[in-house]
């Protein structure tokens, strides 16, 4: 089985700017989750989408948004960029949900810089 | 909101060492998982432990979890530079919310 694939790998914008990131999880998985990682901060969850609603919702602004298409397929989306949204962003898919219950498989991650 | 703290943070060490790595909770953990974080690439899963008490071995890698479900530590006998990369714990309050990941243990193992 292919992994989780993400796409872009590498993105460099500037404030303001709003940027889009996608995630294609393994063949099968029906819930995406999406984290952000940072040096201070480490993992924190985004949402997650399972059969194409948002399932959760971690503690972020409501710049960041995402979507899930009917193929599993997943964007998220942020508006307005600043310079603390550099990071690394890892989409994560399962066959059924978020938590520990599932075995979550990440992919590589987008890295986003913003200038 | 649940809170993972691991330590050490970082760690440095030579090829052939021995070392272990803790995760600590002020709250029960339902189950817990260890990932490893390589360069460039996202967390693998490589244990989940859900019983008090439990003992996971994966080769060189030994998971343990607390008799009360509030901590637990993963010890690495005989390290290689293999292993090196960015240990995290995480745990969720129930199956399906969403996972909490510790701010992980930075292993380097020279050769």
């Amino acid at each position: 089985k292919a992994g989780v694939t993400q796409t872009p790998r590498y993105l460099i914008k500037t404030r303001g700017q709003q940027v889009t990131l996608s995630c294609s999880p393994i063949s099968g998985h029906r819930s995406v989750s999406w984290y952000q990682q940072t040096p201070g901060q480490g993992l924190q969850f985004l949402f997650e989408y399972f059969s194409e609603t948002q399932r959760n919702k971690g503690n972020f602004p409501g710049r960041f948004s995402g979507r899930q298409f009917s193929n599993s397929r997943s964007e998220m989306n942020v508006s307005t960029l600043e310079l603390g949204d550099s990071a690394l962003y890892l989409c994560a898919s399962s066959l059924d949900g978020a938590g520990a219950w599932n075995t979550q498989y990440f992919g590589p991650g987008t890295r986003l810089t913003v200038l | 909101t649940q809170l993972l703290e691991q330590s050490p943070q970082f760690l440095s060490i030579q090829e052939g060492e021995n070392l272990t790595v803790y995760c600590n909770s002020s709250s029960v953990f339902s189950s817990l998982q260890w990932y490893r974080q390589e360069p460039g690439e996202g967390p693998v899963l490589l244990v989940t432990v859900v019983t008090g008490g439990e003992v996971k071995k994966l080769k060189r890698l030994t998971f343990q979890f607390g008799d009360a479900r509030k901590d637990s530590s993963l010890h690495i006998t005989a390290a290689q530079p293999g292993d090196t990369g960015l240990y995290l714990c995480a745990s969720s309050a129930s199956g399906n919310t969403p996972l909490v990941f510790g701010k992980g243990t930075r292993l380097s193992v020279i050769a």
